[in-house]
């Protein structure tokens, strides 16, 4: 079976800090990919990254980066500087052998001024 | 259009009633899901199709839920004897499939409609 766990449900920030949006998945394929997409209050998911399980590299861009550990089966999401813009709904998905996107419950940031 | 289209964006119905929601993928994109959003809740899966593979429909909560997909295009979710817990956001989405047959990791997300049932 396939489960994300996104064990927080809101968080809320003041502009400038640094935030860590935190993804637990589970799946027995050897072959998987991780995914967050970001919600924003107009409702449309925008895709920000992925990543296939064979590669741990984690990733930056810009504000935004990526720590994957196989090893706690972890994909956390870090905002650095984080911006009122930012506020929005983020969701961790996992795609495995069947194709099928697994979505997390989804973090709700708020970021204050 | 450039991105995928959903219909109605809003839909009010009574208990009992059939509804049917339309979606409108990206030109080319041969998978597309739907999906569901409840109050506070995460997307839950509900159906996916690839190309003239056989949909993968294990996400239906129920036999009141069907989906096509016609010409391996446009895409209409129907929910018969439509209960108040169907109230939800339904998305779809869709994505290019890449060679080997596996999916492309972007999904391109509707806007949804937003489905009351009173």
């Amino acid at each position: 079976a396939q489960k994300v766990t996104q064990a927080q449900t809101e968080i809320s920030v003041v502009e400038k800090e640094d935030v860590t949006l935190d993804c637990v998945y589970e799946t027995r394929d050897t072959t998987y990919y991780l995914f967050w997409y970001k919600q924003p209050p107009s409702g449309e998911l925008v895709f920000l990254i992925r990543r296939n399980s064979f590669d741990e590299q984690n990733e930056i861009s810009g504000r935004y980066s990526w720590n994957f550990q196989k090893s706690t089966s972890s994909f956390n999401f870090t905002i650095t500087a984080s911006q009122v813009v930012d506020s929005a709904v983020y969701f961790c998905a996992l795609r495995g052998a069947t194709n099928k996107l697994i979505f997390g419950t989804g973090t709700l940031l708020a970021v204050q001024p | 259009g450039a991105g995928v289209s959903q219909s109605p964006s809003n839909k009010v119905t009574e208990k009992g009633k059939d509804v049917e929601l339309r979606c409108d993928p990206i030109s080319g994109h041969t998978a597309l899901y739907w999906y569901r959003q409840s109050l506070g809740q995460g997307l839950e899966f509900l159906i996916y199709f690839q190309g003239n593979s056989a949909p993968d429909k294990s996400g239906l909560p129920s036999d009141r839920f069907s989906a096509e997909r016609t010409g391996g295009s446009v895409s209409t979710l129907t929910i018969q004897r439509t209960q108040q817990e169907d109230s939800a956001v339904y998305l779809c989405a869709s994505s290019l499939t890449v060679a080997g047959g596996a999916t492309n990791e972007k999904l391109f997300f509707g806007s949804g409609t937003q489905l009351s049932v009173l």
